[in-house]
């Protein structure tokens, strides 16, 4: 059974530092890692999806990375800034005939102006 | 480009009561997937519709049912409720699962009273 685990579970920063968002899988056999968005209350926004034959995909401040054969992805947020306060959740999906999404737990990000 | 429709945004039942949430997919996509997002267990899946037909089921009772329509729309019910069934039920579609990735709704906040 697919398991993922994301690391720290909460994490506040001064508006302008760089961090890195940590998630880990326990299967390693997988479609593609999604990476998204949750503000308070509301649905989820795609951030970034990593194809299993990527390394790593970029979205203007965002660059997420994926190294399948030790479970692990990281998102990378450049020059933080108040607006990216929300939770940010990775999310994995299996290679086969299953077609849903595991969820790692989140990490609520506060980034302080 | 629309995105994915959830209605309606709030609901508010009372124990032993049934509810229906709707979700309309993005504009060719075939796959809907129903989720249910509460603060104890995160975000766990429920089931997955392609061309009409249930693919995946998740590990919920019998009382969470759903069904989609010719137009990819997509129903979910929850009869005979109870308090725990009170949640955040989000909707995705994908063009077809997993390699594709997939985007989601704004969700349904359900309480149960």
């Amino acid at each position: 059974k697919q398991e993922v685990t994301q690391i720290p579970a909460a994490l506040s920063v001064p508006e302008g530092e760089n961090l890195v968002l940590n998630c880990s899988f326990t299967d390693s056999a997988i479609y593609n890692l999604q990476w998204f968005r949750q503000d308070p209350g509301k649905g989820l926004t795609s951030l970034l999806l990593i194809q299993s034959s990527q390394r790593e995909q970029t979205s203007g401040r965002l660059n997420a990375s994926l190294d399948k054969s030790s479970g692990r992805s990281t998102l990378y947020i450049a020059a933080s800034q108040p607006g990216d306060s929300a939770t940010y959740l990775c999310a994995v999906s299996p290679s086969g005939s299953a077609r849903q999404l595991t969820f790692g737990s989140g990490t609520q990000l506060t980034v302080l102006s | 480009k629309a995105g994915v429709t959830q209605t309606p945004r709030y609901l508010i039942k009372t124990r032993g009561q049934q509810v229906t949430l709707s979700c309309s997919p993005i504009s060719g996509h075939r796959s809907v997937s129903w989720y249910q997002q509460t603060p104890g267990q995160g975000l766990q899946f429920l089931f997955e519709y392609f061309s009409e037909t249930q693919r995946n089921k998740g590990n919920f009772p019998g009382r969470f049912s759903g069904r989609q329509f010719s137009n990819s729309r997509s129903e979910m019910n929850v009869s005979t409720l109870e308090l725990g069934d009170s949640a955040l039920y989000l909707c995705a579609s994908s063009l077809d699962g997993g390699p594709y990735g997939y985007t989601f709704g704004s969700g349904t906040r359900l309480t149960v009273v």
